[in-house]
């Protein structure tokens, strides 16, 4: 599974937009870009995930770059129970473990 | 569906005990996965199971660590004697895969303390 790089830590104002980057420069063309949070003292929750094209959900939109080099998980209107540690993981459907990095920490504040 | 559950939520013993964790995955999801997440380390696999058939165990740390999938829907994971070094907690994860999903779905963890 491809290696991705997001940043430790970052910072919303409650009700605005929260955007968390990833890169993965050496995704492959059968892998998928998954995100996972982690609220906490709570098991990971799954959020999203997408191929190539751009997705929504109730939860967040995923946005992916032409080249799938790197995305970004949008949280539209932040709250504080967004405060959590988000996970970009990129793996293909074949294999069964998910790498979950170190994540980036979001705090969102009121 | 009541989502992935897991028993006990926190568990403390003394060291040399015997500690048995459980798991209820979600109906109809035929993967079921265990990790264990510290400070150290992060979040690892330790083991999963395809169909109640363990495939990869070898996360497991070492013997003193065992899981079973008698059925289903119910797992266990043992750790006979319980060491202070497992003081972690123990998340069960259980799949649903498609053709275009391969989703992991949680359930709360077990604390887990050896003294």
């Amino acid at each position: 599974d491809a290696k991705t790089t997001q940043p430790p830590s970052m910072d919303c104002a409650e009700g605005r937009a929260a955007n968390l980057p990833c890169n993965h420069s050496t995704i492959s063309g059968n892998e998928y870009v998954y995100w996972y949070r982690q609220i906490h003292s709570q098991g990971p929750q799954y959020i999203i995930h997408g191929l190539k094209n751009n997705e929504t959900n109730e939860m967040a939109s995923l946005i992916i770059t032409e080249d799938r080099k790197s995305s970004t998980l949008i949280l539209p209107h932040a709250t504080l129970r967004d405060t959590a540690v988000y996970y970009c993981i990129v793996r293909d459907n074949t294999g069964n473990q998910f790498y979950f990095g170190t994540g980036t920490s979001l705090t969102v504040i009121p | 569906d009541a989502g992935v559950i897991q028993s006990p939520r926190h568990e403390v013993t003394e060291m040399g005990q015997e500690v048995t964790l459980r798991c209820k995955p979600i109906s109809g999801h035929n993967s079921l996965f265990w990790y264990r997440q510290t400070m150290m380390r992060g979040l690892e696999l330790l083991i999963y199971f395809n169909n109640n058939v363990p495939i990869d165990d070898s996360g497991m740390p070492e013997d003193r660590f065992s899981a079973k999938m008698p059925n289903a829907s119910f797992s266990t994971l043992k750790i006979q004697p319980s060491e202070p070094r497992d003081s972690a907690v123990y998340f069960c994860a259980s799949r649903h895969r498609t053709g275009q999903t391969d989703t992991q779905y949680f359930g709360p963890g077990t604390r887990l303390t050896v003294l």
